[in-house]
């Protein structure tokens, strides 16, 4: 079982809001800042968010994310076509000594 | 800009070695930490190690599942940084990924490199 858990699959229509969350320990997101990847089939994971609910320059602000203790969730407003990805948790585990990736969640926009 | 790019990945069969290289540019790789993440067919994010800089020099870091086989190496000459893998198996099979760490992220990613362990 992974250290950090994501549902597999979520799904919305355009204009929609989803949330997407990601549920961990007090070794890795109880303690240490979360990080939000978006990964399109065939290419690369992409930083969405870093340090809990830092954005990247470029990435659009309806795209926010907040961390309460063990837990943390992305929000994606106003959804659009070209959200349809999966969408990766991560944070640094201090018991493992290594980063710990959530199982991905698949978004689907209907 | 930072650039991150792979190379190296191929078949080999269980049992064997390879070893996948990632050559950087764009950022201060005398400063850099950096990591290999692997992604098996149709599957998640895997960490699989890491180097990191202290005032010791380097130190690394590995996943359970690689520890013991595989080794990463650091190139500052060259800015490079490879990953030796041993004693292969076939769960060994992914797109393995170089990334540069920063903001507590795996912040940069290569295109990756994909090995397949198979007989």
């Amino acid at each position: 079982q992974s250290a950090v858990t994501q549902s597999p699959s979520t799904s919305g229509t355009p204009g929609q809001r989803v949330t997407i969350s990601c549920s961990g320990s007090t070794s890795n997101i109880g303690r240490n800042p979360v990080t939000w990847y978006q990964q399109f089939p065939g290419t690369a994971p992409k930083v969405l968010v870093y340090r809990d609910n830092q954005r990247p320059s470029g990435v659009p602000a309806r795209f926010s994310a907040s961390k309460s203790g063990t837990s943390a969730s992305l929000d994606i407003s106003g959804l659009q076509s070209e959200d349809e990805a999966d969408y990766y948790c991560a944070a640094w585990d201090d018991s493992l000594t290594g980063w710990v990736f959530g199982g991905g969640t698949k978004l689907t926009v209907l | 800009e930072v650039q991150l790019v792979e190379s190296g990945g191929g078949s080999v069969k269980p049992g064997g070695s390879l070893r996948v290289s990632c050559a950087a540019s764009g950022l201060n790789f005398n400063t850099a930490w950096m990591s290999w993440v692997r992604q098996a067919p149709g599957k998640g994010l895997e960490w699989v190690g890491r180097f990191r800089r202290d005032p010791d020099g380097v130190s690394r870091d590995y996943a359970a599942p690689v520890k013991g086989r595989f080794t990463i190496l650091v190139e500052d000459s060259r800015n490079m940084m490879h990953l030796q893998m041993n004693s292969l198996k076939s769960d060994d099979t992914a797109v393995y990924y170089c990334t540069s760490d920063l903001e507590w992220a795996n912040f940069y990613w290569g295109q990756g490199t994909l090995v397949t362990v198979s007989s």
